[in-house]
C-alpha cells in the first residue's frame, strides 16, 4: 500500500511570509500532483510534477518533485490572504489511480 | 470544454435510509470515473472507480457500493446509512487513455450528514 506523508498538517501565517509543504514516501511515484481545495468546494489542479528533480513554478508558488520519485515540496513565497486552503499533493501511478497525502490546512492572516 | 456535475450539494439523511449521489461528465467520453470520501479537512480515501460502463472495482469494503449505467454517468448508492457515512463526496474523472501522468478532475462535492 502506497503511503503519503504530508506535513504540517496545519499552518498559522502573517500575510509576507514564506512557508514550505512537505510531501513523502516510501514509495515511488509516476508523477506528483499538487491541488488546492476551498471549504465545500473540489479540490483543483495546481500542478503536476512527472521527472525526478522537476521543479516548477506558478506565479509565488513553486513545486518541485524529488530526485527519486518520492517526496515533493511546495513553496510559497510572500504569502498572502488568498493562498489560505487544504493544500493536497496526490501521486500517481501508472494505472492513473492516485494517493493522497492528508493535506494541509494553511491560513494566512492579513 | 468538460465538465463534472455532482447532486445533491448537501443531504440529511436519517440512519438506515437509502442514499443514491449521482455523478455526470459532460464533454468527453469513456473516461475514468472515481468516488471518493473526504473527512473533514483531510484527505482523500479512493472508494470506487471505473474504467467503463458496467465495469466498477471497489477499493475498501463499506456500506457504499457503485455503478456506471452510462457512459458518463456515476452513481453512488447505499441500502442502509450509517452514522459513519457522513463525509464529503468528491466524484472526479479522468482521460480514459492515460500514460500515468494524467490529471483526475473534481467535481462541486456532496456533503453528507447521517443523523
Amino acid at each position: 500500500t502506497q503511503l503519503l506523508e504530508q506535513s504540517p498538517q496545519f499552518l498559522s501565517i502573517q500575510e509576507g511570509e514564506n512557508l514550505t509543504v512537505y510531501c513523502n514516501s516510501s514509495s515511488v511515484f509516476s508523477s506528483l500532483q499538487w491541488y488546492r481545495q476551498e471549504p465545500g468546494e473540489g479540490p483543483v489542479l495546481l500542478v503536476t510534477v512527472v521527472t525526478g528533480g522537476e521543479v516548477k513554478k506558478l506565479k509565488r508558488l513553486t513545486f518541485q518533485f524529488g530526485d527519486a520519485r518520492k517526496d515533493s515540496s511546495l513553496h510559497i513565497t510572500a504569502a498572502q490572504p488568498g493562498d489560505t486552503g487544504l493544500y493536497l499533493c496526490a501521486g500517481g501511478d501508472a494505472g492513473n489511480m492516485l494517493t493522497f497525502g492528508g493535506g494541509t490546512r494553511l491560513m494566512v492572516k492579513p | 470544454s468538460q465538465t463534472i456535475h455532482q447532486w445533491p450539494a448537501t443531504l440529511v439523511q436519517p440512519v438506515g435510509s437509502p442514499l443514491s449521489l449521482e455523478c455526470t461528465v459532460e464533454g468527453t467520453s469513456n473516461p475514468n470515473l472515481y468516488w471518493y470520501r473526504q473527512a473533514a479537512g483531510r484527505g482523500l480515501q479512493l472508494l470506487f472507480y471505473s474504467v467503463g460502463i458496467g465495469q466498477i472495482s471497489s477499493e475498501v469494503p463499506q456500506n457504499l457500493s457503485a455503478s456506471r449505467p452510462q457512459d458518463r454517468q456515476f452513481i453512488l448508492s447505499s441500502k442502509k446509512l450509517l452514522l459513519s457515512d457522513s463525509g464529503f463526496y468528491l466524484c472526479a474523472w479522468s482521460p480514459h487513455l492515460t500514460t500515468g501522468n494524467e490529471t483526475q478532475y473534481f467535481g462541486p462535492g456532496t456533503r453528507l450528514l447521517v443523523l
